[in-house]
């Protein structure tokens, strides 16, 4: 059973939509979440969340955290062909629990 | 589903120690990847393999070696661990394809302590 889930797998937008990504996760010793874009070889770090309800933000870019509710989303206004690529999100569980991805949010801009 | 298991999730070593760390993918993926993630970083990628006995550095290989004799196994050597290298070592893999599908997916990483 998966214990982070990402939706959807998959979206098609146009250039200059706003797109709403979504992670949800379970329970377990939770200690952060973690968003990635990839679209080379190394996923490329986005944000760390750890505390609920403070959004962090980053130019087109922002994130937030609902620990209350179990999951974050990952925001992306005014879409540009350059924002097309998997975005992954992962939980920190901490100790010896590891790191857990989601399977990822293939997102496609079209011009 | 892909499964890629690491050797150990949490693991204590002294400095100057040899260690490996070992990934296993059962999906017959031809590429394999070493990540190390520490907090403020993200993820950075040590070595990858798109093939069996054929490696490339990453960004970060100073101090690691990395083997490949099989597909499915992909090893990561600390020649002489030092504390510099206490982190979270993730494994991925991914088949071959275009960058947009080329999905890559994560073992559960192991903690490396380096005492």
């Amino acid at each position: 059973e998966d214990k982070v889930v990402q939706s959807p797998l998959s979206l098609v937008v146009h250039e200059g939509d706003t797109v709403t990504l979504n992670c949800s996760y379970e329970v377990t010793n939770f200690r952060s979440l973690l968003w990635y874009k990839q679209e080379k070889k190394a996923p490329t770090f986005l944000f760390m969340l750890t505390s609920s309800g403070i959004e962090k933000k980053s130019g087109r870019l922002s994130s937030i955290l609902d620990k209350k509710e179990l999951f974050s989303i990952l925001n992306i206004t005014a879409t540009q062909t350059g924002d097309s690529a998997i975005y992954l999100c992962a939980v920190d569980w901490g100790g010896a629990d590891g790191l857990t991805f989601g399977k990822g949010t293939h997102l496609i801009i079209q011009p | 589903d892909v499964k890629v298991t690491q050797s150990s999730r949490y693991l204590v070593k002294r400095t100057g120690e040899k260690v490996f760390l070992e990934c296993v993918q059962d999906m017959d993926h031809e590429n394999m990847f070493w990540y190390r993630q520490d907090p403020g970083l993200g993820l950075r990628l040590i070595y990858f393999s798109y093939d069996v006995k054929m490696k490339e550095k990453g960004d970060i290989p100073e101090g690691y070696s990395v083997s490949r004799e099989k597909k499915e196994r992909f090893s990561l050597i600390l020649e002489s661990a030092s504390t510099n290298q206490t982190s979270m070592y993730l494994c991925a893999s991914s088949p071959p394809g275009r960058l947009l599908t080329d999905t890559q997916y994560f073992g559960p990483g192991t903690r490396l302590t380096v005492l």
